[in-house]
């Protein structure tokens, strides 16, 4: 098993740039999560998913939108980058189980010049 | 409103000492607490849990935690800290059963010297 996965590694946009981040598990999980990680704030949830064709809004979603067209797949849009978007970005997923915990990704390094 | 405090931003250790992380919590009800590692340009590792039941937890490469409802506190330790423990630790709380999100808090860098 590969676990998460996410694509690309590390991307610089420029202001006014579109991307999309890809998110991928092959642990069948239900529930799968974007966050973005910025020093001395912890993680803060963008948005999320709790199975496939739903999503839902997380602390900070604005300026990003998310699909899940297939379960094992998750993915994060910027529409139209800014500054404040740079940031480590990961994904995570977990099983329906109340106990169970969530496996991450190994991160997306964006930066916005 | 942040859900978990961790009061520490830097814990320095000499190699061999014990290693605490210090976590408080401010959630309604029982809480989920979990401690998840995360070494340099990775991602987040899970460490432990505590879900219910016995109030001290063990966990991966030798690390436990105590959980202490009257002190709403779920800190992390090692007897003995090595030095490839040098990471950033994050505490973080599902606020209730069926809650399907965590809360992290900012994370404590800890560096453990030779």
């Amino acid at each position: 098993n590969a676990g998460v996965t996410q694509t690309p590694k590390f991307r610089v946009l420029k202001t006014g740039q579109s991307m999309t981040l890809l998110c991928a598990q092959d642990m069948n999980h239900e529930y799968m999560y974007w966050y973005r990680q910025d020093p001395g704030m912890g993680l803060r949830l963008i948005h999320y998913s709790v199975g496939e064709g739903t999503t839902a809004k997380g602390e900070v979603p604005d300026g990003y939108n998310v699909s899940r067209l297939k379960k094992q797949n998750f993915l994060l849009g910027l529409e139209s980058a800014a500054p404040s978007q740079t940031s480590v970005y990961f994904c995570a997923s977990r099983t329906q189980g109340e106990t169970d915990t969530q496996y991450f990704g190994p991160g997306t390094r964006l930066t916005v010049l | 409103a942040q859900s978990v405090a961790q009061p520490e931003d830097q814990v320095n250790v000499a190699e061999g000492n014990p290693l605490t992380v210090k976590c408080t919590y401010s959630v309604s009800g029982n809480p989920y607490l979990f401690w998840y590692v995360q070494y340099p340009n990775r991602g987040l590792q899970f460490l432990l849990k505590y879900i219910t039941g016995d109030n001290l937890v063990k966990g991966s490469y030798g690390f436990e935690a105590e959980f202490n409802k009257s002190q709403t506190s779920f800190h992390l330790k090692k007897p003995s800290a090595l030095v490839s423990d040098s990471a950033l630790y994050f505490c973080a709380v599902r606020r209730y059963f069926n809650d399907y999100k965590l809360s992290f808090g900012a994370g404590t860098t800890v560096t453990v010297r030779a």
